[in-house]
């Protein structure tokens, strides 16, 4: 079965810094999702990829698929305390729509002001 | 938010108790889902739902069970609580399978002491 592996499992950056959370999978990804999760709260969808080589942003956020469709990145420019939280990626169970997601680990990110 | 609720958000029960936990959607989504949230693990899926009256098991169904009579309420029943099922549950809704992502609720914290 299908697995994804997150790293780094957590993260403390300096306000401003740079960061990178990638994602690993053990087969191909159809659909890959970033969510992010708050302290005590429900998860909050960020982006979706689906095709090989795409790249998507929002605000400072930008997310990767690779070619080859097993590996993406999530990249925070001048990160900031309102980025903290677990970020987890999650993919179809299998190569297709099966209606099922698994997820990540998640990659606790906090971000000192 | 999106039209998902869960209840309750918090509880405490006792060891052997049935305890049934609820999702509610007004999305009229057909994919219903119920994960749990455990340090480490990340997200694990218990049971979903593809429609009403259809449901099927996920990775870590043992000791749980689910009903949906209705689209838009999705039951997650604990048969006789334990320890090992304290943790935190989220509910998910989806109207394509995984295509587009999932939306989640906003989680129940279960202790069972």
């Amino acid at each position: 079965s299908q697995e994804l592996e997150q790293s780094p499992q957590s993260l403390i950056v300096q306000e401003g810094k740079n960061l990178t959370i990638n994602c690993t999978s053990s087969k191909t990804l159809y659909g890959l999702y970033w969510y992010k999760q708050k302290y005590g709260e429900g998860l909050i969808f960020l982006m979706m990829l689906q095709k090989g080589g795409e790249e998507k942003s929002h605000e400072k956020i930008t997310a990767k698929l690779d070619e080859k469709k097993q590996q993406s990145s999530l990249h925070i420019t001048a990160s900031q305390p309102s980025h903290a939280g677990i970020y987890l990626c999650g993919a179809d169970k299998g190569s297709g729509n099966t209606g099922k997601l698994i997820f990540g680990q998640g990659t606790t990110l906090q971000v000192k002001p | 938010d999106a039209g998902i609720t869960q209840s309750p958000r918090h509880k405490v029960t006792e060891t052997g108790t049935p305890v049934t936990l609820r999702c509610h959607q007004t999305e009229n989504h057909r994919y219903m889902y119920w994960y749990r949230q455990d340090p480490g693990h990340g997200l694990r899926l218990i049971h979903y739902s593809y429609g009403v009256k259809d449901t099927d098991k996920g990775e870590v169904s043992d000791g749980y069970s689910v009903s949906r009579s209705k689209t838009e309420d999705f039951l997650l029943t604990l048969e006789s609580a334990t320890s090992s099922q304290t943790s935190v549950y989220f509910c998910a809704i989806s109207g394509q399978g995984t295509l587009g992502g999932y939306t989640f609720g906003s989680g129940t914290r279960l202790t069972v002491v």
